[in-house]
């Protein structure tokens, strides 16, 4: 079935650095690619999202990029701050019906 | 305005209990999703409404899980003589428009339920 691989799980930084995190999808028929935060014991919220007729989208320090053909894409942070120390999440479209697929996750911590 | 809220917030249920858990999606939205969230992993996918119709439950783990919209706005997921292995916090997520769209889906803040 549909698949989506995220590396890498942990991520440790120091505040101010840049964070990169990296997934593959599976199903060549995906348009739409969400990445969501979680903080412990919250809701995911969506920070970013791109769709297949662009190859980059940034917002202030996040940007992400997609490469359709490879049918793999990032989430880039610059100049980390102990705030965005959280799990992201990426994930794909699949199916008519809009399910999300996501990945298992990336832990980033932040060091002051 | 108000964003998707679920309850209980954490639920309890002895081996064999049956148990329900609510959803109350965006005022407006129509497409209603579940997602189940093991421990340490992403959010899988259970369920999908579109208004009131259920038009995919291929990721209901088995006949003990039931989900019902019947009238396109609160859901209520249902799981029948529960066991260890459904401990898991129970996400739902609702979007503006229908399956012909990808648009933005939010998530409310889940029903952590634990089977003893």
């Amino acid at each position: 079935g549909e698949n989506v691989e995220q590396h890498p799980s942990t991520l440790s930084v120091q505040e101010g650095d840049s964070a990169v995190i990296k997934c593959t999808y599976s199903d060549s028929a995906s348009n739409y690619f969400p990445w969501y935060k979680q903080e412990l014991g919250k809701r995911p919220q969506l920070i970013i999202d791109i769709r297949s007729n662009v190859g980059e989208k940034k917002d202030q320090r996040i940007a992400v990029t997609l490469n359709k053909t490879a049918k793999h894409f990032s989430l880039h942070i610059t100049e980390t701050q102990p705030e965005d120390s959280a799990v992201y999440f990426c994930a794909s479209i699949s199916g008519g019906y809009n399910k999300l697929i996501f990945g298992a996750g990336t832990r980033l911590a932040v060091h002051p | 305005g108000a964003g998707v809220s679920q309850s209980p917030r954490y639920k309890v249920a002895k081996r064999g209990q049956d148990v329900a858990l609510r959803c109350d999606p965006i005022s407006g939205h129509v497409s209603l999703f579940w997602y189940q969230q093991a421990l340490g992993q992403g959010p899988e996918f259970l369920t999908y409404f579109q208004n009131e119709a259920q038009l995919d439950k291929s990721g209901l783990p088995s006949d003990r899980f039931f989900a019902e919209r019947p009238e396109g706005s609160v859901s209520t997921l249902k799981i029948q003589r529960t066991q260890q292995e459904d401990s898991a916090v129970y996400l739902c997520a609702s979007s503006l428009s229908d399956r012909g769209s990808t648009d933005t889906q939010y998530f409310g803040p889940g029903t952590r339920l634990t089977v003893l």
